[in-house]
């Protein structure tokens, strides 16, 4: 089975400054696709950026970027010039063969002014 | 775009009786369908994937006979909680992939039941 890991269950990040949240990831599969999910309070959940396991090349969404080490098995979020409304909860997921998504346990990020 | 509307947002109901939580797709056809329950501060815990058409697929450890799930139509899946208890109150989220595209889903805004 497939299983997501966040080992930061809260980061804090002064506004305009760079934070990276950490994933990783455990697969036998080798056709994969990643994800960051945010939720805000609202809690409705918003992709923030996609990431395919057969690119090479690191997905990029304005702000976001996100680090992908396939051999590792890591997935980290980076957020540059972070906003005050970055703060959610982020959360990494997988999908495979099985279709079906699989989350992490989930970060909280804090933006300070 | 990929809309998901979820209803009711919130609902309160007392204990015994049932409640039915819709998820639609309004602007895309969607196969598959997935709900989830989600405790305060914790991640989303997959309840079930539901297929158009077919019976849905619940995870180990959830009661197919009291979380009753239908996808009858290409754009509706419901979630019906049978014999509601104070344990059930949680938040219900729930998400559709587009038809042919096994890559992201798209989220409703989530219910929050409370049972009373």
């Amino acid at each position: 089975a497939q299983t997501v890991t966040q080992s930061q269950p809260e980061m804090s990040v002064q506004e305009a400054e760079t934070v990276t949240l950490s994933c990783t990831y455990d697969t036998s599969e080798s056709d994969y696709y990643l994800f960051w999910y945010k939720q805000p309070p609202s809690r409705q959940m918003i992709l923030v950026i996609r990431q395919e396991a057969y690119k090479q090349q690191n997905a990029t969404e304005n702000r976001f970027s996100v680090n992908f080490q396939k051999a590792a098995k890591s997935f980290s979020l980076k957020i540059s010039d972070s906003q005050l409304g970055d703060a959610a909860m982020y959360f990494c997921a997988y999908t495979g063969t099985a279709s079906k998504l699989t989350f992490g346990t989930g970060t909280r990020l804090q933006v300070t002014l | 775009g990929a809309v998901v509307s979820q209803h009711p947002s919130w609902v309160i109901c007392k204990s015994g009786t049932s409640v039915k939580i819709e998820c639609r797709s309004l602007d895309f056809q969607a196969t598959t369908m997935f709900w989830y329950r989600q405790f305060p501060k914790q991640s989303l815990m997959l309840m079930a994937t539901s297929n158009e058409g077919s019976k849905a697929t619940y995870e180990q450890g959830v009661e197919k006979d009291k979380f009753l799930i239908n996808h009858a139509s290409l754009t509706l899946s419901t979630l019906t909680v049978t014999s509601a208890h104070p344990e059930d109150s949680s938040f219900y989220i729930c998400s559709a992939r587009k038809r042919r595209q096994n890559t992201e889903a798209f989220f409703g805004q989530g219910t929050r039941l409370t049972v009373v």
